[in-house]
């Protein structure tokens, strides 16, 4: 089945720092989805998109979908304290019309103040 | 407006018992998804359904695994004769009809199975 490889797996910055994720696969998404999860929780909703090459701007999270339909990225630009989680892509494979979402491992991000 | 609920939180079951995680929709929303996530991993798909039909089991375990969306109450998915293995978080999300952007997907906090 389809697979997502995102990296990198951790990071830990300083407040103020930006930061950039990213998701890969070798299979096409229609679908590319940006989530936060918090522990003891499900996860959240950052950004959707749903065309390639598109940029979409959440505040100070910007995300983009790949040209070829295989990759994304996450930036999240003046990190703050609250911004720790695990951030994780999602994509839903062409050829699907329900919400049958492919996730990757996950980014675990901590902020030092 | 309350959002998906699941119930329960957490839920301990000794090897061989049975566990009953359920997941009540929301508001206006009938299609259901159950997602299982491993520790330190992703969500991966379990099972899709509407009210009382199972759309898309292909992420289900063969055996020991059963998910049910009835006509009336919350879905429920039904774990038979847990093994150690069996211990993750299971989240379910919910969205009003099917081809619904992933925008309006909704999922809830999960229950937290321990197998001892």
């Amino acid at each position: 089945g389809q697979q997502l490889n995102q990296s990198p797996q951790s990071m830990f910055i300083q407040e103020g720092e930006d930061v950039s994720m990213n998701c890969t696969s070798s299979s096409i998404f229609n679908t590319w989805l940006w989530y936060k999860q918090e522990p003891g929780e499900g996860p959240v909703l950052l950004i959707a998109l749903y065309k390639a090459g598109e940029l979409t701007s959440n505040g100070r999270l910007t995300a983009q979908f790949g040209i070829t339909r295989k990759d994304s990225f996450l930036n999240i630009s003046a990190s703050i304290p609250s911004d720790v989680g695990i951030y994780f892509c999602a994509g839903i494979p062409g050829g699907t019309s329900y919400g049958k979402l492919t996730f990757g491992q996950g980014t675990i991000l901590t902020v030092h103040p | 407006n309350a959002g998906v609920m699941q119930n329960p939180r957490h839920l301990v079951r000794r090897r061989g018992q049975e566990a009953r995680l359920r997941c009540s929709p929301m508001k206006g929303h009938s299609h259901v998804y159950w997602y299982r996530q491993l520790p330190e991993e992703g969500l991966k798909f379990m099972v899709y359904l509407q009210k009382e039909n199972i759309i898309d089991e292909s992420g289900m375990p063969k055996e020991r695994f059963s998910a049910e969306f009835p006509k009336e109450g919350p879905s429920i998915l039904r774990i038979q004769q847990v093994v150690r293995g069996d211990s993750a978080a299971y989240f379910c999300a919910s969205s009003p009809q099917d081809g619904t952007p992933a925008c309006c997907y909704t999922f809830g906090s999960g229950t937290r199975l321990t197998v001892v």
